[in-house]
């Protein structure tokens, strides 16, 4: 079992829906999380980060943390064209000082 | 404009050669980090450092070394024995190692000749 999951894609979303990604991870000591955006062929740039659970906004997005189930989402409202990319999970064993990535998944939203 | 800098852009192996990517910040930053990310899949620590002449092995270290003898530097260097390299390599770094965010440089793509 990997150490970061996350959903399998590709995910193909309409203008204007909401597009939902999900992650799960397996080490409960795990304190940071990340989700990063990576266009193809560029480098990863980061959208959000969650320490405590709950949701956390920042405009279209909203990042989700249960860390009784292990689990991490992102939420984009009102999807446009330019949010198609491959969004990667990112979870921090902060004692370590290193972040375990997913495979990511990659979004598709037509016009 | 602070930011990290990768070079080059490109780069070619020829079997049996040893290959080094530069990474430099002037973001004052102190963990820098190198990951390979091949296609269709997400990011793999190689190595990272949280303080100048100090480095720790990632998840997939064999057939590659580092030096970390200034602050704004980390290169990587891939040898041969790295038997498959061919991959996108970043270079990452974050104020302090734990739990802040992580910066990316442009990234190098390597491939053998």
């Amino acid at each position: 079992q990997k150490e970061v999951e996350q959903n399998s894609g590709p995910l193909s979303v309409p203008e204007g829906a909401i597009a939902s990604l999900n992650c799960t991870y397996s080490d409960r000591g795990s304190q940071s999380f990340f989700w990063y955006r990576q266009y193809s062929g560029k480098s990863p740039e980061l959208i959000m980060f969650i320490y405590s659970n709950g949701d956390k906004e920042d405009g279209r997005f909203t990042a989700q943390l249960n860390k009784a189930s292990q689990y991490v989402s992102l939420l984009i409202r009102d999807s446009q064209p330019s949010d198609s990319a491959t969004y990667l999970c990112a979870v921090t064993d902060t004692n370590a000082g290193k972040s375990t990535f997913g495979d990511g998944t990659t979004l598709t939203v037509k016009p | 404009d602070g930011g990290i800098t990768q070079s080059p852009k490109y780069l070619f192996r020829k079997e049996g050669q040893n290959v080094t990517l530069s990474c430099e910040q002037n973001l004052n930053h102190d963990a820098m980090y190198w990951y390979r990310q091949d296609p269709g899949q997400g990011l793999r620590l190689i190595y990272y450092s949280h303080i100048v002449n100090d480095f720790q092995k990632g998840d997939i270290a064999e057939g590659y070394s580092v030096s970390r003898e200034k602050k704004e530097s980390f290169p990587l260097t891939v040898t041969s024995a790295q038997k498959n390299p061919t991959a996108f390599y970043l270079c990452a770094s974050s104020p302090h190692g734990g739990n802040q965010p992580q910066h990316f440089g442009d990234g190098t793509r390597l491939s053998i000749l």
